[in-house]
């Protein structure tokens, strides 16, 4: 089993739909990382977190310690929301400063 | 500021050839990192340096030489490529003790085959 799953792998919306990523993880962690890649291969960091709720805009991410899982939700969804978001926690039990990553939920929104 | 810029965005090499990949970045970050990237897996480490002079090995290593002379600069040198080593490379960097604790900003990517 990964250390961290997410769910689901594939994620198809109508535009305007609220979506929902989770994230899963297994070990003990001191920081949580939502990232975006683009179609083009890009990657941006969307949000580090380590306990509650962060919002940017139209994403909300949030984060429950005891129960070892995260959210992603996408309010109002539009077509260049499109990519795959990739999940990555940061454990208390290896050395340095070491992201595990998920496997990442491919998003398309339809117009 | 650029932030993270990486060279070249494609690449292909013969088995056994030895090429080096470029990283650089603007923004003074201390703690720098390389990530490859495999279809159906997620991101893995391969190496990572905290600051000039000091890099440590992730999680797949093997194959790989790294060196951080400068705060500015971290490449990665294939020693001698395999085609297990096709795969697009993420250089990325953060701010202080690393995504422990910051953000991490993405180069665009390198895109190598290996024949």
């Amino acid at each position: 089993k990964n250390e961290v799953e997410q769910s689901p792998q594939n994620l198809t919306a109508q535009e305007g739909e609220f979506i929902t990523i989770n994230c899963s993880y297994s070990v003990g962690i001191s920081a949580l990382h939502w990232l975006q890649q683009h179609p083009g291969g890009g990657i941006v960091s969307l949000f580090m977190l380590s306990s509650g709720k962060k919002k940017h805009g139209r994403l909300i991410a949030t984060i429950n310690i005891q129960e070892k899982h995260s959210s992603l939700h996408i309010t109002a969804s539009h077509p260049r929301d499109s990519a795959v978001y990739i999940c990555a926690v940061r454990s208390k039990e290896t050395s340095g400063s070491r992201l595990t990553f998920g496997e990442g939920t491919q998003l398309t929104v339809n117009p | 500021n650029a932030g993270v810029t990486q060279t070249p965005k494609f690449q292909v090499l013969k088995t056994g050839q030895s090429m080096t990949l470029q990283c650089a970045q603007d923004m003074n970050h201390e703690y720098m990192s390389w990530y490859r990237q495999d279809p159906g897996m997620g991101l893995r480490l391969i190496h990572y340096s905290v600051g000039a002079g000091i890099t440590d090995q992730g999680e797949v290593p093997n194959g790989y030489n790294v060196s951080r002379s400068t705060t500015e600069d971290f490449p990665l040198r294939l020693l001698s490529a395999a085609p297990s080593q096709t795969s697009v490379y993420f250089c990325a960097s953060s701010y202080g003790g690393g995504p422990s604790y910051n953000e991490q900003f993405f180069g665009p990517g390198t895109r190598l085959t290996v024949l």
